[in-house]
């Protein structure tokens, strides 16, 4: 089973803080996602990758960056942290090429900020 | 640009069925179904692909009208283990990029 880690489940930080979430992925995937889960509001997409060293903007990318050394980590970082990015952060991964694939997440990273 | 979800909740009693809806305002290279209990990562239930194909789940069936971008989830003869929030996620384009754009959820709660 493809298997996606996310190094914390829970964190709580103070406003202005740096914070790194890491994900990785042990299948070899092509494509790697960071999702925000908020009640009443779904999953929401911050950043993507398609490949190591590059990524895509999402739906909400304002506040957040990422990087993606490495094939298997993607790691999404909060530069200063603010009390609205307090959420739950699912992140996922996706084989791409041809045929149906679909999304493997983690189990999530919860993230208190203060 | 979300895709809307009907109902937001259900409460049902084991044994009886429900339909959850997902409506996108982009033309859909395919619709995804996926499943998520309390604390537990979004599981995948179902996918379906533009041109009719579907995969996905033994229990739980689901169908995808791509002329007016919409799916509904058929769950019939619910059991305590369907409850959970039940999430649909869109692709659009040229397809199998993996970029879901997913809607809202519907929590469903089956009773005993």
């Amino acid at each position: 089973d493809v298997k996606v880690t996310q190094s914390s489940r829970y964190l709580v930080k103070r406003t202005g803080e740096k914070v790194f979430l890491e994900c990785v992925q042990d299948m070899d995937h092509e494509n790697m996602f960071w999702y925000r889960q908020d009640p009443g509001l779904g999953l929401r997409l911050i950043y993507f990758s398609y490949d190591v060293k590059m990524k895509e903007k999402g739906d909400i990318p304002e506040g957040y960056s990422v990087s993606r050394e490495k094939k298997e980590r993607f790691s999404l970082i909060l530069e200063s942290a603010s009390t609205n990015q307090t959420s739950m952060y699912l992140c996922a991964s996706h084989t791409g090429g041809s045929g149906a694939n679909v999304l493997t997440f983690g189990a999530g990273s919860r993230l208190t900020v203060l | 640009q979300q895709p809307v979800q009907s109902p937001q909740a259900v409460i049902l009693r084991e044994g009886e069925d429900a339909v959850i809806n997902c409506s996108s305002s982009k033309a859909l290279y395919s619709v995804h179904w996926y499943r998520q209990k309390h604390g537990e990562a979004p599981v995948f239930l179902m996918i379906l692909l533009k041109g009719g194909e579907q995969k996905g789940h033994e229990k739980i069936s689901a169908s995808f009208n791509e002329k007016k971008q919409q799916s509904s989830l058929y769950l019939t003869a619910s059991q305590l283990s369907y409850s959970g929030t039940y999430f649909c996620g869109t692709e659009v384009g040229s397809g199998n990029t993996g970029k879901l754009i997913f809607g809202q959820g519907t929590t469903l709660q089956v009773k005993p």
